[in-house]
């Protein structure tokens, strides 16, 4: 059964609008969110990360929003470029500190940014 | 570029096999983790390896094993090879327990 869920697939933008990766998850027991981007080819990139104790947590162009009442987080791109056309997971922490060596992905989100 | 580097980039391994798979961490990296990608699945953890000791496991058999080296680098080994373990392997290295993990690019195994 599946702790983290990215629902949607894939999603595609225009660039410099707004792009919206939605995440569920189970398990009210994690402490510890993060985002990573993966290019083809490539491992995994550490995007932007959310402790439980916030509902918002942003870095430049990127914002992660969470919502613990409703298990749920999403990541909001603002503006979108066609640089952040990738494949976008969801990730959680079973571990209160952040611990990022034993995470909970999602299947990810596929994230198309046109030109 | 994230300084972890693994190899071989790709393998191709008979059913019944064994495979050994190799990760090079960054210098002063003492975290190791390892994480099976299936097609069109997340990262599903393997292993955590903290000061060459296993630090928790996650839902795979004895025939999944690991090393890690005092010199930052670290081996994921498959026994009895089925068709099922065919994916993309990956490691992630990070200075300490409870910091960020940097990727390597994976190794894609076949199992035929």
């Amino acid at each position: 059964d599946q702790q983290v869920k990215q629902n949607s697939p894939s999603l595609s933008v225009q660039e410099g609008r707004i792009s919206i990766l939605n995440c569920d998850y189970t398990n009210s027991m994690f402490d510890y969110f993060l985002w990573y981007k993966k290019y083809p080819a490539e491992g995994p990139t550490f995007l932007i990360s959310i402790s439980s104790i916030k509902d918002k947590n942003e870095d430049g162009r990127f914002t992660v929003f969470l919502n613990k009442s409703a298990k749920h987080l999403s990541l909001h791109i603002v503006p979108s470029q066609p640089g952040d056309s990738a494949v976008y997971f969801c990730a959680a922490s079973p571990n209160y500190g952040g611990s990022q060596g034993n995470l909970i992905f999602g299947k990810g989100t596929k994230l198309s940014v046109k030109p | 570029e994230t300084g972890v580097t693994q190899s071989p980039t790709h393998l191709i391994k008979t059913r019944g096999q064994q495979v050994t798979l190799r990760c090079s961490s960054q210098s002063g990296h003492n975290t190791v983790s390892w994480y099976q990608q299936a097609l069109g699945q997340g990262p599903q953890f393997i292993f955590q390896y903290y000061r060459e000791e296993e630090n928790g496991r996650g839902n795979f058999p004895p025939r999944f094993s690991g090393l890690q080296f005092p010199n930052y680098s670290s081996e994921l080994n498959v026994n009895a090879l089925e068709l099922d373990d065919s994916a993309l392997y990956l490691c992630a290295s990070s200075p300490d327990i409870n910091t960020e993990a940097f990727f390597g690019q994976g190794t894609r195994l076949t199992v035929v």
